[in-house]
């Protein structure tokens, strides 16, 4: 089975930290992704990696950044935390074109 | 163009009976529908997918429908059971972009 862990299922953290939320899949996918979740909007993608160090921006990058150093691993970071990026955090992984991604259990993420 | 539309938001069933789940899409690009299921605290799981070069596929319980011309494909539960009860979210992607648009998602409730 493919595994996709997310380091933390939930995180409190204070307006202007530097959060980093970490994300590592255990099945050698090309692609991982970054998605938010928030009642009544569905998922959102951040950003998406296609191969190590490279990256694409999402519908919603701003106020977030991401690293992808290994192929497994895929990490968001939010450079000054603030309110508004309080949310569910999601990654996912694939194997490549046409194929499904798979899900981590999410990070709540608390910003006060 | 690169939104799903998802509908209904909520739905109640009686336990046995049919669940109707709609999507609809406008951008003729999209070349793989997958639908995730959700659990509270969970992140989603991949339930079932499709490519528009066939019009329905069976998993089971889970059946979906895809009709090309209308741009519109559907997810149907037969037999729901309370277990069945989640949230559900159906997906477009095109493949050569390895990105995933979601819909808003239908929280399901299967009453015993």
């Amino acid at each position: 089975d493919v595994k996709v862990t997310q380091s933390s299922r939930y995180l409190v953290k204070r307006t202007g930290e530097k959060v980093f939320l970490e994300c590592v899949q255990d099945m050698d996918h090309e692609n991982m992704f970054w998605y938010r979740q928030d009642p009544g909007l569905g998922l959102r993608l951040i950003y998406f990696s296609y191969d190590v160090k490279m990256k694409e921006k999402g519908d919603i990058p701003e106020g977030y950044s991401v690293s992808r150093e290994k192929k497994e691993r895929f990490s968001l970071i939010l450079e000054s935390a603030s309110t508004n990026q309080t949310s569910m955090y999601l990654c996912a992984s694939s194997l490549g074109a046409l194929r499904s991604a798979f899900f981590g259990q999410g990070t709540r993420l608390t910003v006060v | 163009q690169q939104q799903v539309k998802q509908s209904p938001q909520s739905l109640i069933v009686q336990k046995g009976g049919i669940s109707i789940i709609n999507c609809a899409y406008e951008n003729t690009a999209f070349d793989y529908f997958p639908w995730y299921q959700q659990f509270p605290g969970k992140g989603p799981a991949l339930l079932i997918a499709i490519r528009p070069d066939v019009s329905e596929k069976k998993e089971g319980r889970f059946t979906i429908s895809f009709n090309k011309s209308a741009k519109q494909f559907s997810l149907h539960i037969m037999d729901s059971q309370p277990g069945d009860s989640a949230t559900y979210f159906c997906a477009a992607s095109i493949g050569g972009t390895y990105k995933y648009i979601f819909g808003t998602g239908t929280r399901l409730k299967v009453l015993a």
